[in-house]
């Protein structure tokens, strides 16, 4: 059974650029979830993606979107970059029976300057 | 809106020694309970869950977890902690919204 994994594992972009990060979810999972975590922080939920529509959302601005295709893998999207927006992106998924028990890949971690 | 607060940023202990690592949530609904660990440049593993009846939950790697609903607590208890148990641990809570809440984290440094 292969788990949630990140790609790619480290990123550096420049302040106003965009950035695509990738995510597959472990097999058999159909609900994917996103959070920002900011160095000496806890991970902030950012939104979750359950069955390819969007489920359930943190308090992160337009500019943070996301993507689930029918494989369930997904994408998170940020315009406009920030340097603030510096942090480690990690995904999350889970099944319809472990709905609450998620299952964490081990992040992205993007530089922006 | 609900909250997450770990007390503690930082807990040393020696090796062998007990531990408790301590959460406080706030929510006007009813929640579901985690705790979950992160070990350096790694992402986060679950350690255990409470949703619902006994309030005392065992976890891996020895740990467990007791639900109080009176004092909105859920304290991380472990008796004996190894030098491998060197990691920060993630107090979190979600909502019938399917909002995850994570607290601050509380890196635990055991010590031989």
């Amino acid at each position: 059974e292969t788990g949630v994994t990140q790609s790619p594992t480290h990123l550096i972009k420049t302040r106003g650029q965009q950035v695509t990060l990738r995510c597959s979810s472990q097999s058999g999972h159909n609900t994917v979830s996103w959070y920002q975590q900011a160095l000496g922080q806890g991970p902030q939920f950012i939104f979750q993606y359950y069955r390819e529509e969007e489920n359930g959302r943190g308090n992160f601005p337009p500019r943070f979107s996301g993507l689930q295709f029918p494989n369930y893998s997904s994408e998170l999207n940020v315009n406009a970059l920030e340097l603030d927006d510096s942090a480690l992106y990690l995904c999350a998924s889970s099944s319809d029976r472990g709905r609450y028990e998620q299952y964490f890949g081990p992040g992205t971690r993007l530089t922006v300057t | 809106a609900q909250s997450v607060t770990q007390l503690d940023s930082q807990v040393p202990v020696f090796e062998e020694a007990p531990v408790e690592l301590r959460c406080n949530y706030s929510s006007s609904v009813s929640v579901y309970l985690f705790w979950y660990v992160q070990y350096p440049n790694q992402g986060l593993q679950l350690l255990l869950k409470y949703l619902s009846g006994s309030t005392l939950v065992k976890g891996i790697n020895g740990f467990e977890a007791e639900f109080n609903k009176s004092q909105t607590s859920f304290h991380l208890r472990k008796p004996s902690v190894h030098i491998s148990d060197t990691a920060e641990y993630f107090c979190a809570v979600i909502n019938n919204f399917n909002k995850f809440y994570f607290g601050s984290g509380t890196k635990l440094n055991v010590k031989p």
